[in-house]
């Protein structure tokens, strides 16, 4: 079945730094969204990409969906400690269900 | 509050019985999902409900699991003869209709902790 794989499993930064997650699918996506998770949260959905290829900007954060539609990367410039949790990436393909990646947590270090 | 409500926020429960968590997805949302998430671990898939379509069980663990949809919006999800290793955080998520390409973004609630002694 189609697996989804997050890396790094973990990130310490400084505050100020940048931090970059990266998702891998074994299998071709539809889509792909990204979800945070503070301690103690619940996912809470940041954005979704559908084109190859696609970039898309929040403030900080950049998103970017590969060309063959199987990986995709999260990228924060100049974290602040409000960044602080655990990023998912959740891989979609027609007519099966959402594979979450095992996520990746993030700490910022003040 | 437009949320997703789950109910309890805890359970604590001896192993061997049996559990039933529910869940009050956002007004009008047509897709439900459950999901479990053991702890510092990702979210894995148990159940989708769409409609009044019949639901997709393909990640229920086990036998012991089960779930329904009442009229479209409460679901409850329930553990018969629990285990050890059914302790975790049981999350529900609701959105508008999946769609082919794009799709919605998906509601959680705060979810339930499941304790099994």
């Amino acid at each position: 079945g189609q697996q989804v794989m997050q890396i790094p499993q973990y990130q310490h930064v400084q505050e100020g730094e940048d931090f970059t997650t990266y998702c891998n699918s074994s299998t071709t996506l539809s889509n792909i969204q990204w979800y945070k998770q503070r301690p103690g949260g619940h996912p809470v959905f940041l954005i979704q990409l559908v084109k190859s290829g696609e970039v898309k900007k929040q403030k900080r954060l950049t998103f970017q969906f590969g060309e063959a539609k199987k990986n995709s990367s999260l990228h924060i410039t100049a974290t602040q400690t409000t960044d602080v949790g655990t990023y998912f990436c959740a891989g979609y393909n027609y007519g099966q269900n959402f594979v979450f990646g095992p996520g990746t947590r993030l700490s910022v270090l003040p | 509050g437009a949320g997703v409500s789950q109910s309890p926020s805890n359970k604590v429960t001896e192993k061997g019985k049996d559990v039933e968590l529910r869940c009050d997805p956002i007004s009008g949302h047509t897709a439900l999902y459950w999901y479990r998430q053991s702890l510092g671990q990702g979210l894995e898939f148990l159940i989708y409900f769409q409609g009044n379509s019949a639901p997709d069980k393909s990640g229920l663990p086990s036998d012991r699991f089960s779930a329904e949809r009442t009229g479209g919006s409460v679901s409850t999800l329930t553990i018969q003869r629990t285990q050890q290793e059914d302790s975790a955080v049981y999350l529900c998520a609701s959105s508008l209709a999946r769609g082919s390409v794009s799709n919605q973004p998906q509601h959680f609630g705060d979810g339930t902790r499941l304790s099994i002694l």
